[in-house]
């Protein structure tokens, strides 16, 4: 089954802090993943795609086949990056599934 | 440029209620998703239109939800009648897909649901 993971529902850190949310996948073909993020009374938006190896906001992640895991990574969290962040996955066929999410809480 | 318009953005509602949301994409964006966001939970899709075909529907329960997109622009989608289980936010987004998908969907602000 095709799947998207995301372990942790909450992640507390203090600003300044490095900060990584898990994301980990099932899919047996060639995958797409993102990262979207939701700001408090924002709407959902995409974040950064693995197939454009961009940084956004200080933010990376890495696509690591073996492992099958799309982790975002940020070596210095902000306050202002306190959202919800979902991992997605496009499978063939256009249809993008979403993991649950893991809200990130950058404390001062 | 607005975005994906979505209306209403809260319903309240008893049981058994018809209820119905209304979406309005980015100009010239012809693929239109409904996604049902439980709370906790990531959205999970219900339909998929490309222009006015729905091209999967396989997560819409057909038994009391519908959608259309009549003239490929403008979506609608229906619950009649509404259950308990039924309250959630419904998120519309919308992509310009040339051939190829992106994976970038631009989403509404959402339509919340309540049923009591």
């Amino acid at each position: 089954a095709q799947r998207v993971t995301q372990p942790e529902k909450l992640l507390s850190v203090f600003k300044g802090a490095p900060v990584e949310l898990k994301c980990n996948y099932s899919y047996s073909g060639s995958p797409e993943l993102f990262w979207y993020v939701q700001y408090s009374r924002q709407r959902l938006q995409l974040l950064l795609r693995h197939i454009s190896r961009e940084s956004i906001k200080g933010f990376t992640a890495d696509l690591n086949k073996g492992e099958t895991s799309f982790h975002l990574k940020k070596p210095f969290a902000q306050e202002e990056d306190s959202a919800m962040y979902y991992c997605a996955l496009l499978r063939q066929g256009g249809k993008l599934i979403f993991g649950q999410g893991t809200e990130l809480s950058v404390k001062p | 440029e607005a975005g994906v318009v979505q209306s209403p953005r809260y319903k309240i509602i008893e049981k058994k209620q018809p209820v119905a949301f209304w979406c309005n994409p980015i100009s010239g964006h012809n693929t239109l998703y409904w996604y049902l966001q439980n709370l906790g939970q990531g959205p999970e899709l219900l339909i998929r239109y490309e222009n006015e075909e729905a091209v999967d529907d396989s997560q819409l329960p057909k038994d009391r939800f519908s959608a259309e997109r009549l003239k490929g622009v403008d979506s609608t989608l229906k619950i009649q009648p509404a259950e308990l289980g039924d309250s959630a936010v419904y998120l519309c987004a919308s992509s310009l897909v040339g051939g190829q998908y992106t994976g970038e969907l631009f989403f509404g602000e959402g339509s919340r649901l309540t049923v009591l």
